[in-house]
């Protein structure tokens, strides 16, 4: 069966570069959700987004936007990266009414130095 | 302030043995609590998740048992193999508004020893 799809999978950046990390969701799933995962820490909620329009936003900065587009495949974008936002960001899909079952892609690490 | 508790962070266990995994919420609006195992590098798969009308719900050798007046939740892992070594978490979300992001626990990091 189809999975979520991330990329890229790892991501090296400098401080106050931008980066863009993508999301396919399984196909037929309307649902996608994005959360950080920091090094050994349990993955917090930052955004999501139910048929291209946000729904429901979490501890994400300002720096940070995100959008799903018309195939329903999503874009994180982050701008002026800290060191800080390295972490493994994680993006999640799911199908309303089909049980809230939120299937994980295999997550981008991003490294920023 | 952390809304699912977990513990403990860490248990290792005996080939064959039971692990036993606790979370605790606070938000009583939350009425779906999945258990996802994570290996390193890899994405969270979900195992098994439960509802508020059940007391406990069992697939394999994994078994979720769910107390909705103490508010708690566990993860039983029945005959466990080395292969099941892993990261575990607890989540919760309320699902009644559409709001269906998950609140994770801090994690249990579990080694299962020959």
């Amino acid at each position: 069966a189809a999975g979520v799809i991330q990329s890229p999978r790892h991501l090296i950046k400098e401080k106050r570069e931008t980066a863009t990390l993508k999301c396919y969701p399984i196909p037929r799933h309307d649902t996608v959700y994005w959360y950080q995962q920091g090094p050994g820490q349990d993955p917090q909620f930052l955004i999501s987004f139910y048929e291209k329009m946000q729904s429901d936003k979490g501890s994400i900065p300002d720096r940070f936007s995100a959008q799903q587009f018309s195939d329903y495949h999503s874009e994180l974008n982050m701008s002026s990266l800290e060191l800080g936002d390295s972490a493994l960001y994680f993006c999640a899909s799911s199908l309303v009414g089909s049980g809230d079952t939120q299937y994980f892609g295999p997550g981008t690490r991003l490294t920023v130095l | 302030q952390q809304q699912v508790k977990q513990s403990p962070q860490s248990l290792i266990v005996q080939k064959g043995g039971i692990s036993i995994i606790n979370c605790a919420y606070e938000n009583t609006a939350f009425d779906y609590f999945p258990w996802y195992q994570q290996f390193p590098g890899k994405g969270p798969a979900l195992l098994i998740a439960i509802r508020p009308d059940v007391s406990e719900k069992k697939e394999g050798r994994f078994t979720i048992s769910f107390n909705k007046s103490a508010k708690q939740f566990s993860l039983h892992i029945m005959d466990s193999q080395p292969g099941d070594s892993a990261t575990y978490f607890c989540a919760a979300s309320d699902t009644n508004f559409g709001n269906e992001k998950l609140t994770f626990g801090t994690g249990t990091r579990l080694t299962i020893i020959p």
